[in-house]
């Protein structure tokens, strides 16, 4: 069955910080992942998506995303956080888009 | 500009009453979704559309309906079987019936409160 699985629900980091968000897929043949940014009350916003070839993908507002097929991962990552980063990320799979549960980022002054 | 349009932004509604979310689209796409979105939970699909007057059920469409009478709008349904309906909706479209090489566009989204 595919499925998708964020195991960190709410992170804390400094500004200025790096950050990394986990993203775990269950999928039988080669994944289609996203990731989307949600800002509070609002829709969600598609930062990067992964099809094939390169497992590095960059993304919009710094944000990259490396696809690793011996781990069942699509983290997220970005070397600086800002305090506009502040937000919820969702990792989705596939055509029939299931999501993770998200994550909740926090960023400290 | 192209976008997704969810009205109205929060709506009220008395447990026992039928209520409809309204999603208007304009960027000529196809396919069309509802999602349901709960502190903790993340977004489950309600229903989804890939073409006008077809559409099928996602992962909890128990108490509610839809239509897509055409292209361009999918409005959803909260029926008064709808158990827990108090919730905040999504509406979403994608250029093809599976999003293979294309990612979803959102709504602002529908904050529905039964009392």
């Amino acid at each position: 069955a595919q499925s998708v699985t964020q195991p960190d629900i709410h992170i804390t980091v400094s500004e200025g910080a790096s950050l990394e968000l986990r993203c775990n897929y269950s999928y039988g043949a080669t994944p289609y992942l996203f990731w989307y940014v949600q800002s509070p009350g609002q829709g969600l916003q598609l930062l990067l998506k992964y099809f094939s070839g390169d497992t590095l993908v960059q993304g919009i507002k710094g944000f990259e995303a490396e696809f690793k097929r011996s781990q069942s991962s699509f983290n997220l990552r970005k070397p600086s956080v800002h305090w506009s980063d502040a937000a919820e990320y969702f990792c989705a799979l596939d055509s029939d888009m299931r999501f993770g549960a998200g994550t909740r980022l926090t960023v400290k002054p | 500009d192209g976008g997704i349009t969810q009205s109205p932004k929060y709506l009220f509604r008395k447990e026992g009453q039928n209520v409809t979310l309204s999603c208007e689209q304009n960027l000529n796409h196809d396919a069309m979704y509802w999602y349901r979105q709960d502190p903790g939970q993340g977004l489950r699909l309600i229903y989804y559309s890939q073409i006008v007057n077809d559409f099928q059920k996602g992962d909890i469409a128990e108490g509610y309906s839809v239509s897509r009478e055409k292209k361009e709008s999918f409005p959803l349904t909260v029926t008064s079987a709808q158990k827990n309906p108090t919730a905040f909706y999504l509406c979403a479209s994608s250029s093809s019936d599976r999003v293979l090489n294309s990612p979803l566009h959102f709504g602002n989204g529908t904050r529905l409160t039964v009392t």
